[in-house]
């Protein structure tokens, strides 16, 4: 079965400070890998996309990083700010379907 | 607004009752989904449409949902006969080209918060 698991499952920082978010996927053949913000009460916003043959993907302060033979990503934030609190998906296609996490929870405290 | 526009934002309905939801997709996007999210969980794919074709329906939970895009833009979640275990947000999302291997990213509406009691 097609599995896309993310940890942690919740994480609190500071604001300023750095963190990173994981994510390994079961889904198999591999077309893309995506990560989303999601806002309490709001829908995903797409952060990056990753293709197979693509290792790492900014976009301001957040960086994506893939390793498509471990089948592992991961989703950098520098130096965090209040706004960044959402919780964040990892959303792997395969051939024809596209697979979510439970997504990461992170609050970013003052 | 230029986003993908969900209604109601809310629903309330007793056990039984049947409800529709609307989504209007971003003018031009080919592809529709949606999809079902449980409270602190990720989304859930219910179908998928191209245009006016309903391509995938593999995701939708029973015989009591129903979905429908008969112009190929706005499109139509239905559920007869409400259970407690439909309560969830309801996401609708779009993107511009097909779907299968499409790099282009789906864009999300608010949702519509489903409450049966």
């Amino acid at each position: 079965k097609n599995q896309v698991e993310q940890s942690p499952q919740s994480l609190i920082i500071l604001e300023g400070k750095n963190c990173t978010l994981q994510c390994n996927y079961t889904v198999s053949p591999f077309s893309n890998l995506r990560w989303y913000k999601q806002d309490t009460g709001r829908g995903p916003v797409s952060l990056t996309i990753m293709t197979f043959s693509e290792n790492t993907k900014s976009n301001g302060r957040y960086t994506a990083t893939l390793d498509a033979d471990t089948k592992q990503s991961s989703l950098h934030i520098t130096a965090s700010q209040l706004s960044d609190s959402a919780s964040y998906i990892c959303v792997v296609r395969g051939y024809q379907k596209v697979t979510f996490g439970i997504g990461t929870k992170l609050q970013v405290i003052p | 607004g230029a986003g993908v526009s969900q209604s109601p934002r809310y629903k309330v309905a007793k056990r039984g009752q049947d409800v529709a939801l609307r989504c209007d997709p971003i003018s031009g996007h080919v592809s529709l989904f949606w999809y079902q999210q449980a409270l602190g969980q990720g989304p859930e794919f219910l179908t998928y449409f191209q245009n006016e074709a309903q391509l995938d329906k593999s995701g939708l939970p029973s015989d009591r949902f129903f979905a429908e895009r008969p112009e190929g833009s706005v499109s139509t979640l239905k559920i007869q006969r409400t259970q407690q275990e439909d309560s969830a947000v309801y996401l609708c999302a779009s993107s511009l080209v097909r779907g299968g291997n499409s790099n282009q990213p789906q864009h999300f509406g608010d949702g519509t918060r489903l409450s049966i009691l």
